[in-house]
Formats: structure tokens, sequence, C-alpha cells
């Protein structure tokens, strides 16, 4: 079983639809809670990034992470063409990242 | 801020030759991290330095691998006797520390022909 477990997907939703973005992990040691959105042959660039549980928002991204349940979760409102990317899970106990396996969003106009 | 700098950003090198990826991290950022990446999956760790030091070595970092960062700024990771199997793209991140988020370049892609 893998530490970090995430849809690979592919998910297709229309423009403006609300997406939520889903992944569990295994290690109670993992503190930090990171979100990336990668385009295609790019690097993985930084969203959201939170400490233990709670919600994070930033404008139309909100992150949440639930540790008791070992659940984290991304949510993108108001969907927009340009948001179609792959995005990462990714945690950490304070060093390395281990990332989740990316789910691959298109947000259809 | 200039963000981190990877070169080259595609190497494409004969099976059995040795290849060396260099990273330049933000500047001032104390951790540097190198990761793999191949088709359809997660980057996965490979290793990582405190400033000149090198703390952590992942168990895929096999001894064709070696990485270097010898005056606390830039990185290079050399592979030698390349095989078919080290096709990926090779990501460099940093962070001013250990409890900071990483921040990525673009990578480099090697190919194996």
């Amino acid at each position: 079983q893998k530490e970090v477990e995430q849809d690979p997907g592919p998910l297709s939703v229309p423009e403006g639809a609300i997406v939520s973005l889903n992944c569990t992990y295994s290690n109670s040691a993992f503190q930090y809670f990171m979100w990336y959105r990668q385009y295609s042959r790019k690097g993985p660039e930084l969203l959201m990034y939170t400490y233990s549980s709670g919600n994070k928002e930033d404008g139309r991204f909100t992150a949440q992470v639930d540790k008791s349940s070992k659940y984290i979760s991304l949510f993108i409102r108001d969907s927009q063409p340009s948001d179609s990317a792959t995005y990462l899970c990714a945690m950490s106990a304070g060093g390395k990242l281990i990332f989740g396996q990316g789910t691959e969003l298109s947000v259809k106009p | 801020d200039t963000g981190v700098s990877q070169d080259p950003r595609h190497k494409i090198t004969k099976r059995g030759q040795n290849v060396t990826f260099r990273c330049d991290p933000i500047s001032e950022h104390n951790r540097l991290y190198w990761y793999r990446q191949t088709l359809g999956q997660g980057p996965e760790f490979l290793t990582y330095f405190q400033n000149e030091a090198q703390l952590e070595k992942s168990r895929l970092l096999s001894d064709r691998f070696s990485a270097e960062r010898p005056k606390g700024s830039f990185s290079t990771l050399e592979i030698q006797r390349t095989e078919q199997g080290d096709s990926a793209m090779y990501l460099c991140a940093s962070s001013s520390d250990g409890y900071q988020p990483q921040h990525f370049g673009d990578g480099t892609r090697l190919s194996i022909l």
C-alpha cells in the first residue's frame, strides 16, 4: 500500500463547476500538507500549503485537512479551462515530500 | 526571487553514457531536494541537502547516482552508465528550511536511446 493514495482520474468537468480533489494517507507523522498544480512538461507549482488540521482558502481554492481521518481535499470553485492540469497532493513530516499519483483535470468550456 | 532553475531542460543520450544535471535553487534557500518523476506518477524523492551536507538518500538512488552541492548553492546530479529505466523527469526543489513549502524548477527530462 502506498503512503499517499490519490485517484488519478481523469476528471472532466464543465466550466464553472466546483471541483473536489482528494487524497488519503497512512503515515500519522505527516504534519505539512500541500497541493501542487502541474502543467504538461513543467514542474509542480505550489497552490496551497497547510499545517495540521483545518481549512485554508485562497481565492477560488480551498484546502481541507482532516488528520483524524487521514484525508485531505482541494476544492476549486468556478473552475476555468486554464485550471486544466494535473493536481498533486504532497505531504511531509518536515523534509522530503511524499506525493500522490496526481489527478488529471480537464475543464471544458 | 528568480525561482528554481534547472539545466538542461532536455537531455537525450545513449544507454551507457554519463549525464550531469544542474540545479540553481532560490537564493538563500538552505534546503535543496532532488526528485524523479515518471509518466503518470507523482515525483519520488531521491536526495536532499541542507547547505552543502547531503542528509538523506532514497533507496532509489543506486550507486550509479551521485549528487553534490559543493558550496551550498547550486547542486549537480550525475548518473553514470545510464540505463533505459533512468528515463524520467528529474526535478529540483528548494526551501528555506524543512518546514517551509518546497518550490520546484521545471525539471530536466532525460531520454535514453
